[in-house]
């Protein structure tokens, strides 16, 4: 296991194209997050999962934004008709945990670039 | 709401000097927190844990709940210490992380 993986690394797009992210967790975790990290700032929550049900969506993100994770393995994170202000890294991050806030392992990110 | 703050984006400090990035966090349950650590090309990993109470690579954070902070220490700093520093805030399975600060450890 090479720990988290995302892809594509780095999408460049138009405004107004969808784009899709697709995470793969590590395999015994069950939770899965999606985070977004603009330049100069901390890694802002957008989603996550416990196995496959989606639990908790940021009122900050729009509905254009949405995010599945089918048979509680791998996710993807898909964003319509893209606007500049999309520009950022998508992080995904997995755990292991039932009760407690376990240790976060991230992906190396998937840099949005909307032109 | 909850909030995590580190005051400085940069700290600069030289190598064998003591090092302090703060962190205050605004959570009025009981909070679980943890410092993350992103090294130059490398992914974002945890460093330590509130919880665990100990010491990794030297560093050292204590939880203050008076003071609502959980500062990260570390006595004689290296130049491989070089990297962005992230403090989270653990609410109920989810993370909220601060803006971050750069510690950069000068030969």
């Amino acid at each position: 296991d090479t720990g988290v993986s995302q892809n594509p690394r780095h999408k460049i797009t138009k405004r107004g194209q969808n784009v899709t992210f697709r995470c793969d967790p590590i395999s015994e975790h069950n939770r899965l997050y999606w985070y977004r990290q603009t330049l100069g700032q901390g890694p802002e929550f957008l989603t996550y999962f416990q196995n496959e049900a989606q639990l908790e969506k940021s009122r900050l993100l729009s509905d254009r934004f949405s995010a599945e994770r089918p048979k509680g393995s791998f996710s993807t994170l898909e964003i319509q008709r893209t606007e500049q202000g999309d520009s950022a890294m998508y992080l995904c991050a997995s755990s292991f945990g039932q009760t407690h806030t376990g240790e976060l392992f991230f992906g190396e990110g998937s840099r949005l670039t909307v032109l | 709401a909850q909030r995590v703050t580190q005051p400085e984006k940069l700290l600069s400090v030289f190598k064998g000097a003591p090092v302090e990035l703060k962190c205050n966090y605004s959570y009025s349950g009981s909070p679980e927190l943890f410092w993350y650590v992103q090294y130059s090309r490398q992914r974002l990993q945890l460093l330590l844990r509130h919880i665990s109470r100990e010491s990794i690579k030297g560093f050292t954070a204590d939880l203050n709940k008076g003071e609502t902070s959980f500062h990260l220490k570390k006595p004689f700093a290296q130049e491989e210490d070089s990297a962005m520093y992230y403090c989270a805030l653990g609410v109920f399975n989810k993370f909220y992380f601060g803006s971050g600060t750069k510690l950069n450890v000068k030969p």
